[in-house]
């Protein structure tokens, strides 16, 4: 089965200073792998995704990840970070085991941070 | 293009009380359907998803219960609320991508 795994339920950064936020997944394949953004009270948005094509993958607002098969890895960073990217962050696994359902596997979340 | 539409934002129930959210989606047809819920301080998990009219599976026993009576709309419901039932609630849809709608933020009291 797979899973994901977000090794940080809280980062904390000042403003103007890189971001990273890890996540590890568990998958038999290749999987499809997203990170999206909640911001209080709103709904998801994608900010990037990884779909078999290159494993450095940009994303919306500066953001990027990098797909890393060897170690599992899909970290979100970003090299400077803005009061506006203040939110909660998800790392999500899309499960190929289901046909054609597309159900997405969510990891716990990390709350981000910045301090002015 | 599409989009999704999800009501109410807010909702706040009484213990025992039935439950009935909503979720459409425009522009697109056979879409796949989801319904998620965030509990607090939880990641998001899959309660239902539907791939056509009348389709649904469950993905985890509980109080709740996931109607899809056209193309494209998916109503998730309750005879009778629980208190852990609260949290905040998301449809989404699956065609390129996924597109999440807006939520509903579900306070049982």
């Amino acid at each position: 089965a797979q899973s994901v795994t977000q090794l940080d339920s809280h980062v904390s950064v000042s403003e103007g200073t890189p971001v990273l936020l890890r996540c590890n997944y568990s998958s038999s394949y290749s999987p499809s792998l997203f990170w999206y953004v909640q911001h209080p009270n709103k709904g998801l948005q994608l900010l990037l995704k990884y779909t078999s094509a290159a494993t450095l993958v940009k994303g919306i607002n500066g953001f990027e990840a990098e797909f890393k098969k060897s170690e599992t890895s899909f970290h979100l960073t970003k090299p400077s970070a803005h009061m506006s990217d203040a939110a909660e962050y998800f790392c999500v696994v899309s499960d190929f085991y289901s046909g054609n359902t597309g159900k997405l596997i969510f990891g716990q979340g990390t709350t981000l941070q910045v301090k002015p | 293009s599409q989009t999704i539409h999800q009501w109410p934002a807010t909702l706040v129930q009484p213990v025992g009380s039935p439950l009935s959210l909503e979720c459409t989606v425009e522009g697109t047809s056979n879409p796949n359907l989801y319904w998620y819920r965030q509990a607090a301080g939880r990641g998001l998990q899959l309660l239902f998803y539907s791939v056509g009219i009348g389709q649904i599976s469950s993905e985890v026993p509980q109080n709740l219960s996931a109607s899809r009576p056209q193309d494209r709309q998916f109503i998730l419901s309750s005879k009778k609320l629980l208190l852990s039932d609260s949290g905040f609630y998301l449809c989404a849809w699956k065609g390129n991508g996924y597109t999440f709608g807006s939520g509903t933020r579900l306070t049982v009291v």
